[in-house]
């Protein structure tokens, strides 16, 4: 089946700083990336949607220029923490539709668990 | 907006018996997917089943089948002959056109040997 990898698995990084995840489609083209964030025993929330060539589109609450999408090519899909701080510490995750077509079934990545202290 | 509920926060079931968990779910779209997704400890979220809204028949995946209502907007997942495998949680999924999904919160599911 299509697989998708986000990397890194952990990272760790100090308050004030800036930290990159990427994700990745393996196996097939993704011109569509949705990026979610997960706190611990609660439910994942969709942060924004990573379009291919164009800009991102963010959830109501969600601050874009803190939390800055790059879909630079049609594998891959970074999301990068600016200015990280403590309550930013959360596990993400990506998905990406095979295809391109956002109405077909999602493929999740492994997640990345991020904590800034 | 849509939303979906999970009303169920933990639920036990004995190995090789049958669970049952709910779903509901508002929106004002006529045409949607429904999704049951279970992340185990590792956190990789595994797509369980699925169920496109204009399809009437219920969808199944071996021991994994829904009862969808789309009048009621109920989507349960019924696990039959549990196994210890099937532990996890499991989460109730909506999309609409092409958005993202939108998740409930969740039901923990704990097998009984």
């Amino acid at each position: 089946g299509a697989v998708v990898s986000q990397h890194p698995s952990r990272v760790i990084c100090k308050s004030g700083t800036s930290v990159k995840i990427e994700c990745r489609s393996l196996d097939f083209q993704a011109t569509t990336m949705f990026w979610y964030r997960q706190f611990p025993k609660q439910s994942l929330m969709l942060m924004a949607t990573s379009n291919e060539g164009s800009k991102a589109t963010y959830e109501q609450g969600v601050e874009k220029d803190k939390f800055l999408i790059n879909h630079a090519s049609l594998t891959l899909s970074t999301l990068t923490v600016t200015s990280a701080h403590p309550e930013d510490s959360s596990f993400y995750i990506c998905s990406a539709p095979p295809g391109g077509d956002p109405l077909r079934m999602q493929y999740f990545g492994p997640g990345t668990r991020l904590t800034v202290t | 907006a849509q939303t979906v509920t999970q009303s169920q926060p933990e639920m036990s079931v004995q190995e090789a018996e049958t669970v049952t968990l709910s779903c509901t779910y508002d929106t004002s779209e006529s045409d949607y997917y429904l999704f049951w997704y279970k992340q185990p400890p590792s956190r990789q979220m595994i797509l369980v089943i699925r169920q496109e809204a204009y399809k009437q028949q219920n969808a199944t995946e071996n021991r994994f089948s829904v009862n969808f209502q789309k009048a009621a907007k109920s989507f349960s997942l019924k696990i039959s002959d549990s196994q210890l495998g099937d532990a996890a949680m499991y989460f109730c999924a909506y999309r609409g056109g092409a958005d993202g999904l939108t998740f409930g919160k969740g039901t923990h599911l704990i097998i009984q040997p």
